[in-house]
This record gives C-alpha cells, sequence and structure tokens, in this order.
C-alpha cells in the first residue's frame, strides 16, 4: 500500500524559511516523478513543484526562485525547502506521486498535507 | 503558460441529475487532462486521465471527454456521496495547472 506522510509545516514569519519532508513507502520511489501541491484556505488546488524521478525540478510561477524541491532516493524521501515565505504561501501542502512511472505528472496517491502558516 | 478554466465554479442538481462540467486548455494539450474530486476534509482523489480512462475503482457513473483545448467531466446519476470539488489539470507541459475548481452540491 503506497503512503505518503508531509511533516515540517508551521508557523513561520514572513521572510523566513521551512523545509517540508514527505516519507514515501509502499511502491519504489526512485521510479516516480513527484509533486508538491498547495491549497490555500478557501482556494482550489495549485500545483507547485514537480520533480522527475531523474531529478529534473519543475516549479509553479508563485514560487519560482523562492522554493526548491528535491529528493533522497536512498532515504524514500522528497522535500520542498521553501524560502522568502510569504502571507499568501500559508496553505496545507500536500506530497503526491505520480501515477505511472513516465514523468506525466498526475497523481494517483496523495499525503494527507501538512499545513504552512505564514503570519506576523 | 498553459491556464486552466472551468465552468461552472458552482453547481447544485437533484440526486439521479446528469451533471456535466467543463474544463478548457489556453493552449493544446491533447489528452493530457486529469480530473480530480476532493471531498470536504479529505485528501484529492483522480477520477480521470488521459481525457477519458476511468482510474481503478471509480464508480462507472463517472466519465470524461474530449481532446484538444475542450474537456468534460460527466456524472450520469448524481449521488449524494458525489458532494466535492473537482478539478481538472494540465499533465502535458509545466507548469502542470490545475482549473479554478467546480464545487457540487445536492438541491
Amino acid at each position: 500500500e503506497v503512503q505518503l506522510v508531509e511533516s515540517g509545516g508551521g508557523l513561520v514569519h514572513p521572510g523566513e524559511s521551512l523545509t517540508l519532508s514527505c516519507a514515501a513507502s509502499g511502491f519504489t520511489f526512485s521510479r516516480y516523478a513527484m509533486s508538491w501541491v498547495r491549497r490555500a484556505p478557501g482556494k482550489g488546488l495549485e500545483w507547485v513543484s514537480g520533480i522527475s524521478y531523474s531529478g529534473r525540478a519543475y516549479y509553479a510561477d508563485s514560487v519560482r526562485g523562492r522554493f526548491t524541491i528535491s529528493r533522497d532516493n536512498s532515504k524514500n524521501r522528497l522535500f520542498l525547502h521553501m524560502s522568502s515565505l510569504r502571507a499568501d504561501d500559508t496553505a496545507v501542502y500536500y506530497c503526491a506521486k505520480d501515477r505511472i512511472d513516465n514523468d506525466w505528472f498526475h497523481f494517483d496517491s496523495w499525503g494527507q498535507g501538512t499545513l504552512v502558516t505564514v503570519s506576523s | 503558460d498553459i491556464q486552466m478554466t472551468q465552468s461552472p465554479s458552482s453547481l447544485s442538481a437533484s440526486v439521479g441529475d446528469r451533471v456535466t462540467i467543463t474544463c478548457r486548455a489556453s493552449q493544446d494539450i491533447s489528452n493530457f487532462l486529469a480530473w480530480y474530486q476532493q471531498k470536504p476534509g479529505k485528501i484529492p482523489e483522480l477520477l480521470i486521465y488521459a481525457a477519458s480512462t476511468l482510474q481503478s475503482g471509480v464508480p462507472s457513473r463517472f466519465s470524461g471527454s474530449g481532446s484538444g483545448t475542450d474537456f468534460t467531466l460527466t456524472i450520469s446519476s448524481l449521488q449524494p456521496e458525489d458532494v466535492a470539488t473537482y478539478y481538472c489539470q494540465n499533465f502535458k507541459s509545466a507548469p502542470f495547472t490545475f482549473g479554478p475548481g467546480t464545487k457540487v452540491g445536492i438541491k
């Protein structure tokens, strides 16, 4: 059974940094692209960033230059380092797994999410 | 970047009604389109991928169609458990944008 467990969320001040982590199990992590998707309060889903099985990174315009996605295939972990955080980054952040192992970036498994709140 | 739009933004229908949601991409994405359902307080679930292929385990009352820039999600007979927000998503090219969502409720 696929399991994705996010951690690292919390309350931070504007301009600060935070790193989210996603622990993956139940599938061959190194073969699948992974993404971070967020949902801000009262808003819809927003794809934030994705990383191919080989490590190529992709970003939404809203976070490019501030967020960095990475993965550690030896530890089955996905990361999102967020810097220069703003109030509009406040959201539940979900880790999501690609449906199949060909870097097509649509998602058949999701974690429960971790809440990031950016407030002074 | 590819922009995704959806209509309507919300709808309310009776149990048993046929419901149709439309998604439009700002440029041709072939069939690289997925649909998701997010129920209140729950995580998103994949319903349909490649525009019309039903994900395993999804009830057959859900169907998808379209190609290029125009797509539809249809619920053939709305059930109370279908109350949710539905999102389309482009996976043709990055950024892999979601539509703004369509909130479906019961009259």
